[in-house]
């Protein structure tokens, strides 16, 4: 069975660098066929994907957020971590990490979410 | 990058009816990596439909997806309380690499 669990910080202060991490079980990031993509929601609004990293270690990220992000992923801790820098009040949202059906490109199971505001 | 533009932005429908959610991108998506998403509130979303058409594990079979090119369709042939809620569609295009989501549509009881 596989499970995703989001975690960090429930708030920021504008300017600093959120760093979240995605624990997950039930699959491993070093087997072929494998990827973890983090997705955010501001309150009341649509889903919005950011990050995607691969088993071999391919990454993808958001175009309009590009120069803000970065996954990395630790394979003995079955975790991938989002950075993304330079936090403002528009990046208030939950966000979630999910695990990638690879011949779709789609997201089969998702984390629970984790609510991150910024606010001073 | 691909845009995606769902319509309409609410349908007001009873419990029994048909539900028919559009997905319209900005340039042509492969049908092999087009999805769907319910989203209930509180929750996180859950994969409806891969491929454009192809039912998740463990999605009823009065969920059905159809479509290529740049317009795609849900269609919910007989709705349950359960399914009311928020919708998604989303696709992975290639050029550049990224992947985006729709805007959404409500189904709400009527």
């Amino acid at each position: 069975q596989i499970t995703l669990k989001e975690s960090g910080p429930t708030l920021v202060k504008p300017t600093q660098t959120l760093t979240l991490t995605c624990t997950f079980s039930g699959f491993s990031l070093s087997t072929s066929g494998v990827g973890v993509g983090w997705i955010r929601q501001p309150p009341g609004k649509a889903l919005e994907w950011l990050a995607l990293i691969y088993w071999n270690d391919d990454k993808r990220y958001s175009p309009s957020l590009k120069s803000r992000l970065t996954i990395t992923k630790d394979t003995s801790k079955n975790q991938v971590v989002l950075t993304m820098t330079n936090m403002d009040p528009v990046d208030t949202a939950t966000y979630y990490c999910a695990h990638l059906r690879i011949s779709a490109e789609a997201f089969d199971i998702w984390g629970q979410g984790t609510m991150v505001t910024v606010s001073s | 990058e691909i845009v995606l533009t769902q319509s309409p932005g609410t349908l007001s429908l009873s419990p029994g009816e048909r539900a028919t959610l559009s997905c319209r991108a900005s340039q042509s998506v492969s049908s092999s990596y087009l999805a769907w998403y319910q989203q209930k509130p509180g929750q996180a979303p859950r994969l409806l439909i891969y491929g454009a058409s192809s039912r998740a594990t463990g999605i009823p079979d009065r969920f059905s997806g159809s479509g290529s090119g740049t317009d795609f369709t849900l269609t919910i042939s007989r709705l349950e309380p359960e399914d009311f809620a928020v919708y998604y569609c989303q696709q992975y295009g290639s050029s550049p690499p990224a992947l985006t989501f729709g805007g959404g549509t409500k189904v709400e009881i009527k």
